[in-house]
């Protein structure tokens, strides 16, 4: 079955400094990764998806990830932290060619950012 | 722009009401899905619909049910809410092929039971 771990539910940064958002997946078949962001009262959105082109995935806001299969972990990092990261994201896990019922969301991370 | 529109932001109702959260999607994608986020818990599914009257319970559909009548929307039926049932309501959308497992989700409608 598949799983999804998001170690850290809060994780604080001085702005300015490397943010590491980590994402721990267990999946039967080569998966599909995803990180989305949602910011204060809205829904989510995209930031990144591997699909099984290159293992370092590049998405919005200078973020990226870097899909490790003998670590199963697609953590997510951005090189310096900006006021405006601060956020909760959702890592999450898709069978390849499972409906799309089958996607398993991590619990989240709440990102803050100190001035 | 590709968008999912929940009606309610922010509704307060009692115990015992029926509730309505109703979800519309203009991207033409023939999944939609409601989802319930709560703290810690991440989002959970709780129900599905991949075609127009077609629909699958997710993980936690106890005391919901649905509705598609339409393809482009999608509503979350409270038959009688209960306090337990206050939360974060998100809607979200996705194609059925290729099926890449990206969603496009709604702003939320936080429900508050009293």
């Amino acid at each position: 079955a598949q799983s999804v771990t998001q170690l850290g539910s809060h994780v604080s940064v001085s702005e300015g400094a490397l943010v590491l958002l980590r994402c721990n997946y267990s999946s039967s078949v080569p998966p599909y990764l995803f990180w989305y962001v949602q910011y204060p009262n809205q829904g989510l959105q995209l930031l990144l998806k591997y699909t099984s082109a290159a293992t370092l995935v590049k998405g919005i806001n200078g973020f990226e990830a870097e899909f490790k299969k003998s670590e199963t972990s697609f953590h997510l990092t951005k090189p310096s932290a900006h006021m405006s990261d601060a956020a909760e994201y959702f890592c999450a896990v898709s069978d390849r060619g499972s409906s799309a019922s089958k996607i398993i969301f991590g619990s989240g991370t709440r990102l803050s950012i100190r001035p | 722009d590709v968008k999912v529109t929940q009606s309610s932001r922010y509704l307060v109702k009692r115990t015992g009401e029926k509730v309505f959260l109703e979800c519309v999607q203009d991207m033409d994608h023939e999944n939609m899905f409601w989802y319930r986020q709560d703290p810690g818990l991440g989002l959970r599914l709780i129900y599905f619909s991949y075609d127009v009257k077609m629909k699958e319970k997710g993980d936690i559909p106890e005391g919901y049910s649905v509705s598609r009548e339409k393809k482009e929307r999608f509503s979350l039926i409270l038959e009688s809410a209960s306090t337990n049932q206050t939360s974060m309501y998100l809607c979200a959308s996705s194609l059925l092929a290729p099926n890449t497992g990206e969603l496009f989700f709604g702003e939320g409608s936080r429900l508050t039971v009293l």
